[in-house]
């Protein structure tokens, strides 16, 4: 069975950072490229990120670009979102999901809540 | 920057079959893909490239694009089908990756 657990969440100041780790099994990790996408609350989607199988390429939404990073160490199973310059805008539920087919989310963790306030 | 458009809300009597369109410039040459977002759960995909089901989802939900518009229809609503509906895409350089606004299907 696929899981994926996410974990790191919290509260945040305004400016701060942080970095949402996502434990994955059940599957050969490293054979996916994976994904982080968020929810704002009572919100719609939004995609945050991507990472290629081996880390080699990455892409971000407009909204994250140049403020996070995404990484992943396929020994440890892992895949890793670092949030720098945060902002209110990006309190919201972050979910680590699998990439099929490079494109679309076909296993998604629970999600973990990242709240941005003073 | 690329937009999915879809209609905020939807209502379905049981038994009766739901429609949610999803609008995007790409979609001529992008697939579609539509996931179900029941109140406090994760996501899951229900339909990918444009009409295929996972294993596992059941045959009252269906996709289909024709030009701009990708539509997902319920059949047979049930009760429990209440819940948030969303499409997927990319833009036609397949970077930007795009979810519509979302459509909350209520039954009843």
């Amino acid at each position: 069975e696929v899981q994926l657990i996410e974990s790191g969440g919290g509260l945040v100041q305004p400016g701060g950072s942080l970095r949402l780790s996502c434990s994955a099994s059940g599957f050969v990790f490293g054979n996916y490229y994976m994904a982080w996408v968020r929810q704002a609350p009572g919100k719609g989607l939004e995609w945050v990120a991507n990472i290629r199988e081996d880390g080699s390429d990455t892409s971000f939404g407009d909204a994250v670009k140049g403020r996070f990073t995404i990484s992943r160490d396929n020994a440890k199973n892992s895949l890793y979102l670092q949030m720098s310059r945060l902002r209110a805008e990006d309190t919201a539920i972050y979910y680590c999901a699998r990439v099929k087919a490079a494109i679309h989310f076909d296993k998604w963790g629970q999600g973990i809540l990242v709240t941005v306030s003073p | 920057s690329y937009e999915l458009t879809q209609p905020p809300s939807v209502s379905v009597s049981p038994g009766q079959t739901a429609r949610i369109t999803c609008s995007g410039d790409a979609l001529p040459t992008k697939f579609a893909y539509w996931y179900q977002q029941k109140s406090g759960q994760a996501p899951e995909l229900l339909i990918f490239e444009d009409s295929k089901r996972p294993s596992g989802i059941p045959e009252r939900f269906s996709g289909s694009t024709s030009g701009t518009v990708a539509t997902l229809t319920i059949s047979e609503a049930h009760v429990d089908d209440e819940a948030d509906y969303y499409c997927f895409s990319t833009d036609t350089s397949g970077h930007q990756r795009v979810f519509g606004g979302g459509t909350r299907v209520t039954v009843l």
